[in-house]
């Protein structure tokens, strides 16, 4: 059964700080994803990991960096947090595949909020 | 470029009545389709997926789903609502065939379904 953490259910930070998120799968999975949940909006891609040390920008990478040092861990990094990061963040995996049914599998998020 | 619509951001029905979740999509090439389902303050979990093979597709909970490519739509239906669906759910389309699956999905921007007593 794969099962994918996040480090924190709920995080509160202030303007300016250096906020890590961590997130770990025990599936052996290539590929490692960060989204940002808002009301209205949907999922929004930040960063995403094909392999270790590997990164590409989603589709809003602006104010958010990534790390990737082993296969299972992924880290979103937001280098000087902002009220406007105020948000749910939801990390998943999915294996690696050769067609495009890639089934991701979701941590359970964490709501961080920026005073 | 993929994309994904889900019309209404807010769906309301009676317990035992007809789920009705509509989810469009587009795509350049034959698309992979899912539903997540999220429950409160949880993550996203997978309802079902259509790959290839048989349109009707069956997940859990009673949930189904239909692809219909004349009309690039994945609509979500269960026969009969639980007070325990009530929830938010998102449609989801991949249309990768290179990188692994690496690039990951469009999401649609949800369904909250309330149902009534």
């Amino acid at each position: 059964d794969v099962k994918v953490t996040q480090s924190s259910r709920y995080l509160v930070k202030r303007t300016g700080e250096k906020v890590f998120l961590e997130c770990v799968q025990d599936m052996d999975h290539e590929n490692m994803f960060w989204y940002r949940q808002d009301p209205g909006l949907g999922l929004r891609l930040i960063y995403f990991s094909y392999d270790v040390k590997m990164k590409e920008k989603g589709d809003i990478p602006e104010g958010y960096s990534v790390s990737r040092e082993k296969k299972e861990r992924f880290s979103l990094i937001l280098e000087s947090a902002s009220t406007n990061q105020t948000s749910m963040y939801l990390c998943a995996s999915s294996p690696f595949i050769s067609q495009g049914n890639n089934e991701q599998f979701f941590g359970p998020g964490t709501r961080l909020t920026v005073l | 470029a993929q994309s994904v619509t889900q019309l209404g951001s807010h769906v309301s029905v009676s317990e035992g009545a007809l789920v009705l979740l509509r989810c469009n999509y587009s795509s350049s090439v034959p698309p992979y389709l899912f539903w997540y389902v999220q429950y409160p303050n949880q993550g996203l979990q997978l309802l079902l997926k259509y790959t290839t093979g048989a349109t009707l597709v069956k997940g859990i909970n009673g949930f189904e789903a239909e692809f219909k490519k004349s009309e690039t739509s994945f609509h979500l239906t269960k026969p009969s609502a639980h007070m325990s669906d009530a929830a938010e759910y998102f449609c989801a389309v991949s249309e990768s065939g290179v990188g692994g699956g690496a690039d990951g999905l469009t999401f649609g921007k949800g369904t909250h379904l309330i149902i009534q007593p």
